[in-house]
């Protein structure tokens, strides 16, 4: 069955980079999703990436893919105090529009 | 351009009543997905609309239940609720095309006491 995986929680410096990390199962995953979720709101779409690319940049956010291990990570550049939030890895099969999600990644930012 | 929009933020419901939370997605988009979110079992898939018809369904009792508006609106509705049933409802709205993103709306915070 379909399951994604990620570590419960990693602590950084502020200014420090931020990689957060996931491994999924299901080699017909097609994207790959990072959200954000703050306390008491919704969850926010980071970026995603296609299951042909190995890498994909946005502003600070870099994303890599290694299919062959099935391993997906979010890298976060100059973290600030203001990226605290938990992070959840969620992938999609070709055809469905259902999200399968990993438990999250709480990500604490200290000054 | 809007975003998703959930209807009400909070509830607070006793158990066995039944409860109805809505979702208006963005606007164009003709697919809404519904997700269950708690502490012990994370996000999970509950069922999802296209053009008002269901298009897919998570692993949950016929308790859960769900319709969709030809204006994409889409509702949800929890009969007989139970303890467990407390939970963040969270409503996803995207284009329902392969590949496209997803955007969630800010859920409904559901509490059975």
């Amino acid at each position: 069955g379909e399951d994604v995986e990620q570590s419960l929680f990693l602590s950084v410096r502020e200014g420090d980079s931020s990689v957060i990390n996931c491994t999924y199962t299901d080699s017909s995953s097609t994207y790959l999703y990072w959200y954000k979720q703050e306390p008491g709101a919704g969850l926010q779409l980071l970026t995603y990436i296609f299951s042909n690319m190995d890498m994909k940049q946005d502003q600070r956010l870099t994303v890599l893919l290694n299919k062959k291990d099935k391993h997906l990570s979010l890298r976060i550049a100059d973290t600030q105090t203001g990226d605290s939030a938990i992070y959840f890895c969620a992938e999609r099969n070709s055809g469905y529009s259902t999200l399968t999600f990993g438990k999250g990644t709480m990500l604490l930012v200290s000054p | 351009k809007a975003g998703v929009t959930q209807t009400p933020r909070y509830l607070i419901k006793t158990r066995g009543q039944q409860v109805t939370l809505s979702c208006s997605p963005i606007s164009g988009h003709r697919s809404v997905s519904w997700y269950q979110q708690t502490p012990g079992q994370g996000l999970q898939f509950l069922f999802e609309y296209f053009s008002e018809t269901q298009r897919n369904k998570g692993n949950f009792p016929g308790r859960f239940s769900g319709r969709q508006f030809s204006n994409s609106r889409s509702e949800m509705n929890v009969s007989t609720l139970e303890l467990g049933d407390s939970a963040l409802y969270l409503c996803a709205s995207s284009s329902g095309q392969e590949g496209t993103e997803a955007f969630f709306g800010q859920g409904t915070r559901l509490t059975v006491v």
